[in-house]
């Protein structure tokens, strides 16, 4: 069970957008819509931000989205602000067959 | 309101057992699935296994070997126990709660565990 693949940093200015890519393959982030973000600040725990795909839990601002085509989820941060400035991960379901959780590989954010 | 909390030794030899506990506040154990999840220093997040239905429990493949998590209902208590322990081991370690749709929903702050004659 491979890692789900993100690259390693983004970054954009205040006010503008971000999207972070997740790619894995149809046994995970194809094959169900259970892809969840987190968001980790340094020396923090991650705290999530989207569930099944384009959910937002209760207190996370609707700055952040998610999506889903084929095998590649995605994180998008509209109106950037100096606190998005994080570690974000993805997780994919993978299936009672596998081990059902796997993270991606993790995207830096930097707030220009 | 759900909180976590990891405790347990800081440092283990190598070659020892790594044991951890997860206190749980604001929510039944019996009634959720709790994971330990670890990383380790400058790097991603690993999810070691889980334990549901007061008892139940299902590993990573990858460390299934070495593994043992248990529950202690009456504390609301769950706890990891990783034997064989190298230098690979060393990380922060995380206890978590399932949520929806397969993510983990409240986690503990993260304890570091480093494995060092």
């Amino acid at each position: 069970q491979s890692a789900l693949t993100q690259p390693p940093s983004a970054s954009g200015s205040p006010g503008q957008s971000v999207t972070i890519s997740c790619t894995g393959t149809s046994s995970d982030v194809g094959g169900y819509n259970y892809v969840s973000w987190y968001q980790q600040h340094p020396g923090k725990a991650p705290k999530l931000m989207i569930y099944e795909v384009t959910k937002r839990p209760s207190g996370v601002p609707d700055r952040f989205s998610g999506s889903k085509s084929g095998n590649t989820a995605s994180l998008t941060v509209s109106g950037l602000q100096a606190e998005d400035e994080a570690d974000y991960y993805c997780s994919s379901y993978a299936g009672s067959n596998n081990f059902p959780y796997v993270f991606g590989t993790g995207t830096e954010v930097t707030v220009l | 309101q759900v909180q976590l909390q990891e405790s347990g030794p800081g440092l283990v030899k190598p070659s020892e057992t790594l044991s951890l506990t997860c206190t749980v506040s604001g929510a039944s154990i019996s009634t959720y699935y709790w994971s330990w999840i670890r990383q380790p220093p400058g790097k991603g997040l690993e999810c070691i296994g889980y334990i549901y239905d007061s008892g139940s429990t299902n590993y990573n493949p990858s460390l299934k070997s070495r593994v043992t998590i248990s529950v202690d209902t009456s504390k609301n208590q769950f706890s990891l126990r990783l034997s064989s322990v190298t230098a690979a081991d060393t990380a922060v370690y995380y206890c978590a709660r399932h949520g929806p749709g397969y993510g983990f929903d409240y986690w503990g702050q993260g304890t570091l565990v480093t494995v060092s004659s």
